[in-house]
């Protein structure tokens, strides 16, 4: 079974630009998270999605957003880049969203560049 | 409000040596679960293992397992035998399991672990 899959892998924006990622959980499962991992403030939670809705919502600003689609494909955008978001973005995948006993699988991340 | 704390930012072992991963959450959620993953210098998050908060007993998956201490809200990953390929980064993280609102996922610092030759 193919695991969770994020384009692109590399991206090199500007201030100011906008950037879309793109998720593709492992077939089967419906719950999609985003994360923010920077070296200053570790491993950030940014939204999960859950059937086409979004379940759950990080401390962050609006210009973060993302959205599922229905074969649970899942983006996240970010306009009017700024410097601090340079970071590594990474996606997991669970099988269902609402549940303790439920492991998230994590796709290889993207790492967002702001110059 | 959840919290994760991993109180050794690095760690050193030796090749074959086991070591203790310290991982010590903060819930008042009964129901709740325990995941450890690692996370090479590629950026890929690998789950390791997991631990029920009603589990009787402590995980174990191959050379990992899981010291789960309730009454002390501990949670520490012991790694037996290590290898060169373990020095990583390692993440302690929390799941509550309340159905409403707000839950996700809340991850650890993380340690560092550099298993020596």
């Amino acid at each position: 079974k193919a695991g969770v899959t994020q384009t692109p892998r590399y991206l090199i924006k500007t201030r100011g630009q906008q950037v879309t990622l793109s998720c593709s959980p492992i077939s089967g499962h419906r719950s999609v998270s985003w994360y923010q991992q920077t070296p200053g403030q570790g491993l950030q939670f940014l939204f999960e999605y859950f059937s086409e809705t979004q379940r759950n919502k990080g401390n962050f600003p609006g210009r973060f957003s993302g959205r599922q689609f229905s074969n649970s494909r899942s983006e996240m955008n970010v306009s009017t880049l700024e410097l601090g978001d340079s970071a590594l973005y990474l996606c997991a995948s669970s099988l269902r969203g609402y549940s303790s006993y439920n492991e998230q699988f994590f796709g290889p991340g993207t790492r967002l560049t702001v110059l | 409000a959840q919290k994760i704390t991993q109180t050794q930012p690095g760690m050193f072992v030796q090749e074959k040596e086991a070591v203790t991963l310290d991982c010590t959450y903060d819930t008042s959620d009964p129901s709740y679960g325990l995941f450890w993953y690692k996370q090479p210098s590629s950026g890929e998050m690998i789950f390791l293992i997991y631990q029920g908060s009603y589990d009787q007993q402590n995980a174990t998956e191959g050379r990992y397992s899981l010291n789960f201490q309730k009454a002390r809200k501990s949670a520490n990953l012991v790694i037996s035998a290590s290898q060169l390929g373990d020095s990583a980064m390692y993440f302690c993280a929390m799941r509550e399991g309340r159905n409403t609102r707000g839950q996700n996922f809340v991850f650890g610092p993380g340690t560092r672990l550099s298993v020596l030759p």
